[in-house]
């Protein structure tokens, strides 16, 4: 199974600042990546898919990037909603896998 | 407006079976693969299943932790996709997800206690 390995595991930013997160994949998954937003309560939200398309109705200031094993999520400009959890997922091959995850809060 | 909504959980005896449905609206079900995602209270997710559409033959993939107990399937004319989780186990507990990658449900608590 492909592994993916996120980081930071939680992370703390004041509002305006710039935030990325990054997810290695232990093998090439080909761009084959997404990236969710949740937040407590709610289902997932995809943000990006095919490592960096922005899904439908997504705030521009998520980008998504990287090739090989190494992507990254960039949140530009943090507002107070994108306080949340996020979640890489390749879909390269089965099974599916997660990283475990990144918690944002806000300093 | 596309809505899925998840039904069939609650509370399970251990190594008792459980079937999650799935009901779909708002866009053209067999067209598309559907999955089902869980999430252990506090913890991240987890991918479950996979089940293709017709022109891929139905196709099904599952995760490893589940793979010869679960069983994903659909119906096309109902536009449902089900989840028959059998032998189920404490570790199975959780919100379980259906998805269509863009979409998802509100999700479907399984408590699995004696």
């Amino acid at each position: 199974d492909i592994q993916m390995t996120q980081s930071p595991a939680s992370l703390s930013a004041s509002l305006g600042e710039t935030v990325t997160i990054e997810c290695r994949a232990s093998e090439d998954i080909y761009s084959n990546l997404a990236w969710y937003q949740q937040k407590p309560g709610n289902s997932p939200q995809l943000l990006i898919y095919d490592a960096n398309s922005l899904a439908d109705g997504v705030p521009s200031r998520f980008s998504g990037s990287g090739s090989g094993t190494q992507y990254s999520l960039k949140i530009n400009s943090l507002q107070s909603e994108d306080v949340a959890s996020y979640f890489c997922q390749q879909y390269n091959n089965y099974p599916y896998t997660f990283g475990a995850g990144t918690k944002l809060e806000l300093k | 407006e596309v809505k899925l909504e998840e039904s069939g959980g609650g509370l399970v005896q251990p190594g008792m079976s459980v079937k999650l449905s799935c009901a779909t609206s708002g866009f053209t079900f067999s067209d598309y693969w559907m999955e089902w995602v869980r999430q252990a209270p506090g913890k991240g997710l987890e991918w479950v299943a996979e089940i293709r559409n017709k022109a891929n033959n139905y196709a099904t993939y599952y995760g490893k932790s589940v793979k010869g107990r679960f069983t994903i399937s659909r119906d096309d004319s109902k536009s449902i996709v089900y989840l028959q989780v059998n032998s189920i186990r404490s570790e199975d507990t959780g919100i379980y997800y259906c998805t269509r990658r863009k979409y998802w449900g509100q999700g479907v608590m399984v408590t699995v206690s004696s």
